[in-house]
C-alpha cells in the first residue's frame, strides 16, 4: 500500500526566509504532484514531476523529485505572506492510477 | 470556464441521519472523483467514475456510503446513516482524462459536521 508522508506538518516562518517541505513515499511512482489549499478553498495544482531529477519552479516555489530516494522537496525562497496555505504532495504509484495524498504541511508566513 | 460546482457548502446533521452531496463537474470532463478530507489529513479517494461507470470504489464504506453519476455528468454522494467519524470535507474533482492527473480540478467542497 502506497503511503505518503510530509514534514513538517506545520511551519511558521518569517517573511524573507527560506525553507523546505519534504515529501516521502513508500513505493515506486510514475508521477508526483504538489497542490496548494487555502482555507475554505479548492485545491490548486502547483507542479507535476514526472521523472527522476525533475525540477519545476514558479515564483518563490521550486519543486524537485528524486525517485531513487522516493523523495520530493518543495523549496520556498524569500517567503511572503501570500504563500500562507496548506501544501499537499500527492503520488501515483507505478501500475496503479490512484492519487494518494500526503498529510499536508500548513505554512504560515508572518511579517 | 466554470469550475467544479458543489453543494451544499456546509451541512450539519445528527448521527444516524442521512445526507446527500451534489457535484457538477467541468463540462466535458469524463472522470469524476469524490474525496474525503478529514481535518488535519490529506484527501482520501472514495470513488472514481469514468463517464457513468465506477472505476475505483475500493475505499468507499459501502455499508453506508453510496454514489451515482447518472448520464455521466452530475454526481451525488450519499451517507446513510451518518456516523460521528464521517465529519469531514467532501471534495469533488473532475478531469478530462482520468490518466492525466495534472488536469485534476477540485471543487470547494462540502463541509459535513455530524453531531
Amino acid at each position: 500500500e502506497l503511503k505518503v508522508e510530509q514534514n513538517p506538518l506545520f511551519l511558521s516562518m518569517q517573511e524573507g526566509k527560506n525553507y523546505t517541505i519534504y515529501c516521502n513515499y513508500s513505493t515506486t511512482s510514475d508521477r508526483l504532484y504538489w497542490y496548494r489549499q487555502d482555507p475554505g478553498k479548492s485545491l490548486e495544482s502547483l507542479f507535476v514531476l514526472l521523472s527522476n531529477g525533475a525540477v519545476k519552479q514558479e515564483g518563490r516555489l521550486m519543486a524537485s523529485l528524486d525517485t531513487k530516494a522516493r523523495l520530493s522537496t518543495l523549496h520556498i525562497t524569500a517567503a511572503v505572506h501570500d504563500l500562507s496555505a496548506t501544501y499537499f504532495c500527492a503520488v501515483v504509484s507505478t501500475g496503479f492510477q490512484k492519487l494518494v495524498f500526503g498529510t499536508g504541511t500548513r505554512l504560515l508566513v508572518s511579517p | 470556464e466554470a469550475g467544479v460546482a458543489q453543494s451544499p457548502r456546509y451541512k450539519i446533521i445528527e448521527k444516524r441521519q442521512s445526507v446527500a452531496f451534489w457535484c457538477n463537474p467541468i463540462s466535458g470532463h469524463a472522470t469524476l472523483y469524490w474525496y474525503q478530507q478529514i481535518l488535519g489529513q490529506g484527501p482520501k479517494l472514495l470513488i472514481q467514475f469514468q463517464n457513468n461507470g465506477v472505476v475505483d470504489d475500493s475505499q468507499l464504506p459501502k455499508d453506508r456510503f453510496s454514489a451515482e453519476r447518472l448520464k455521466g455528468v452530475d454526481s451525488t454522494l450519499k451517507i446513510q446513516p451518518a456516523k460521528l467519524e464521517d465529519s469531514a470535507v467532501y471534495l469533488c474533482a473532475s478531469s478530462l482524462d482520468g490518466t492525466v492527473y495534472e488536469k485534476l480540478f477540485f471543487g470547494s467542497g462540502t463541509q459535513l459536521s455530524v453531531l
